[in-house]
């Protein structure tokens, strides 16, 4: 199946300080990304839509100007987590629709990124 | 909010097959049913999906009702590699909403020895 890998893993940073966050459709074309944050033993939550080439949509309650998402390619997007908190620790996790993937088509998701804001 | 209810946990003793049902009795005509699932701190895993007609793959098998208002997910031979959250999502594949999923609480399915 398609492979969609995140980067880094696992990041431990200090308060106040920003985090950026790769995801990447190794072997198919992304127009379209999804960011989702998931606190412990709890679901999913969607954070933002990003399109290639244009801004991204925030869902409510998520602010912009805190996770910054840039979607450049349609292989890459990326989510900074700016002027962390400790309140932001989190897993994160991006997903990638394929691009022109038709009615059957899949979401596939990276491995996901522990933050960790001291 | 989601759109599925799903029973929190589950067991399943290895190598007995491992139903999970799902209801979803406000699905629109062009929702998909899907199934992911999520092992501990990673990221979801495509299962399966379907319209209206059982699928069928290597991993799993999923079975709708007539009315498309249930279905169960089926893994025949549970392994204890299967223990996971498991969700089950409706989704309509194309269009205004972007295809974004959106995640219910999902079954935590436990294979026991």
């Amino acid at each position: 199946g398609a492979v969609v890998s995140q980067h880094p893993s696992r990041v431990i940073c200090k308060s106040g300080t920003s985090v950026k966050i790769e995801c990447r459709s190794l072997d198919f074309q992304a127009t379209t990304m999804f960011w989702y944050r998931q606190f412990p033993k709890q679901s999913l939550m969607l954070m933002a839509t990003s399109n290639e080439g244009s801004k991204a949509t925030y869902e409510q309650g998520v602010e912009k100007d805190k996770f910054l998402i840039n979607h450049a390619s349609l292989t890459l997007s990326t989510l900074t987590v700016t002027s962390a908190h400790p309140e932001d620790s989190s897993f994160y996790i991006c997903s990638a629709r394929q691009k022109g993937g038709g009615a059957r088509e899949k979401l596939f998701f990276g491995s996901g990124t522990q933050l960790s804001v001291l | 909010d989601a759109k599925t209810t799903q029973p929190p946990s589950m067991d399943c003793a290895e190598g007995r097959a491992a139903n999970l049902p799902c209801n979803h009795s406000t699905i629109s005509g062009n929702e998909y049913v899907y199934w992911y699932r999520q092992i501990h701190s990673q990221g979801p895993q495509y299962i399966i999906h379907g319209l209206k007609n059982n699928e069928t793959n290597e991993m799993a098998s999923l079975i709708i009702t007539e009315d498309r208002k249930s279905s169960t997910l089926i893994l025949p031979h549970a392994t204890l590699r299967d223990t996971a959250v498991y969700y089950c999502i409706v989704r309509v594949s194309t269009g205004g909403s972007q295809g974004n999923l959106i995640f219910g609480k999902g079954t935590k399915l436990s294979v026991k020895p």
